[in-house]
């Protein structure tokens, strides 16, 4: 069954600290890995999305891995904001078109002063 | 370059009714997907439409419709409505569809409230 699981489910750090938010997957045949923040009340922000063949990707302070041999993929937010306060959703791909979008629950990051 | 708009923003309505939802995608767009969140199940896919045709369809019964005109912009339909759809819907554009690795820009949805 295609699935995928984030942890934590909820995080909160102080101002400034790094965090790691991860995300494993089963899904197959994998087609692409996308990092999504979403702000309350807004839709989902495009972070990343990584192929494959990529196992790093970088968009600002927010870096994605992905380990396609242990599906598992991490986002690393440095140096954090009050500003970086969402949920961030991780969405694994499997070839065939849309029906094939697995969404993670989601983890739910307070950054507090 | 304006983003993806969706409108009403917020929507109420009663048990039986049926609704109507706009989305206008980001200029040149010609894929727009549909999304249901909800607490309970997050996000889940509903439609995606490409040059006017349903090119995809996730796991909802036929009270959900939806259509995309010329120009790109979409419409969902939900027909007899039930407490249960209360959610945000969500639609997203982007030039292929995810499937060819496209970003997909999200609206910020319409907050559907069914009583």
């Amino acid at each position: 069954k295609n699935q995928v699981e984030q942890s934590p489910q909820s995080l909160i750090i102080l101002e400034g600290k790094n965090c790691t938010l991860q995300c494993n997957y089963t899904v197959s045949p994998f087609s692409n890995l996308r990092w999504y923040k979403q702000d309350t009340g807004r839709g989902p922000v495009s972070l990343t999305i990584m192929t494959f063949s990529e196992n790093t990707k970088s968009n600002g302070r927010y870096t994605a891995t992905l380990d396609a041999d242990t599906k598992q993929s991490s986002l690393h937010i440095t140096a954090s904001q009050l500003s970086d306060s969402a949920s961030y959703i991780c969405v694994v791909s499997a070839t065939g078109g849309y029906n094939k979008l697995i969404f993670g629950a989601g983890t739910r990051l307070a950054v507090h002063p | 370059k304006a983003g993806v708009t969706q409108t009403p923003r917020y929507l109420i309505k009663t048990r039986g009714q049926q609704v109507t939802l706009s989305c206008s995608p980001i200029s040149g767009h010609r894929s727009v997907s549909w999304y249901q969140q909800t607490p309970g199940q997050g996000l889940q896919f509903l439609f995606e439409y490409f040059s006017e045709t349903q090119r995809n369809k996730g796991n909802f019964p036929g009270r959900f419709s939806g259509r995309q005109f010329s120009n790109s912009r979409s419409e969902m339909n939900v027909s007899t409505l039930e407490l249960g759809d209360s959610a945000l819907y969500l639609c997203a554009s982007s030039l292929m569809g995810a499937e060819y690795n496209s970003p997909l820009h999200f609206g910020n949805g319409t907050r559907l409230t069914v009583t």
